[in-house]
């Protein structure tokens, strides 16, 4: 199954970068990396996703390992918004999500 | 325009009673996830629909079912509740089923079962 590991938890200072880290051993070639984060009481909100390059939008950055066996969220300057569970996950092309796991996410906590 | 819609918004049941939870995705979005999220952990995927059929289904027992309808909303079944089935249970929409397409979720219908 397709596996990721993040850490637990992480904390950041208000208007510093942040870099969320996620571990995908298994990753096969034709799974997509995406990363959504999640506020108390919230549905799950989509944050960006990439394949192989590394790719930007206006919520954060993904920097995609060469090897594809790990990714990092960049949060450009965190806000007291952007404290929130980050889950990375993959997602085969053909959209198979019978081998989709979420795991436990990251939570974020940012200081003011 | 409206994001993914779910009703209802809070729900408690008994053991062995049933429930029927309603999710009208993004306008134009013609597939709908169901996921089964636990207090303290990630998203369990339950089912994925497109265009009204089934196109995977995660590792739930039989009494849970989904159907999705011509205008591409649906409904998650859950027969004889367990207590075990309290949780938040998500719907998410995207156009369509592919691995590089967006998922956009609902608030959740949280479950409370007795």
């Amino acid at each position: 199954d397709a596996k990721t590991t993040q850490p637990n938890s992480m904390e950041s200072n208000e208007e510093e970068p942040v870099h969320l880290p996620c571990n995908h051993s298994t990753i096969s070639g034709t799974d997509y990396i995406h990363w959504y984060r999640q506020l108390p009481s919230q549905g799950p909100e989509y944050v960006i996703h990439g394949l192989t390059s590394n790719v930007n939008n206006r919520m954060a950055s993904l920097a995609i390992a060469e090897d594809r066996k790990s990714s990092t969220l960049i949060l450009h300057r965190a806000t007291l918004r952007d404290a929130a569970v980050y889950y990375c996950i993959l997602r085969d092309r053909a959209g198979n999500n019978r081998k989709l796991i979420w795991g436990l996410g990251t939570s974020l906590a940012v200081n003011p | 325009d409206a994001g993914v819609t779910q009703s209802p918004t809070h729900l408690i049941k008994t053991r062995g009673q049933q429930v029927t939870l309603r999710c009208s995705p993004i306008s134009g979005h013609k597939s709908v996830s169901w996921y089964q999220q636990v207090l303290g952990q990630g998203p369990q995927f339950i089912f994925q629909y497109y265009e009204k059929e089934e196109r995977g289904r995660g590792n739930f027992p039989d009494r849970f079912s989904a159907r999705q309808f011509p205008n591409y909303s649906s409904e998650l079944n859950v027969n004889a509740l367990l207590l075990g089935d309290s949780a938040l249970y998500l719907c998410a929409s995207s156009w369509t089923s592919g691995g590089s397409d967006t998922q956009y979720f609902g608030p959740g219908t949280r479950l409370t079962v007795l």
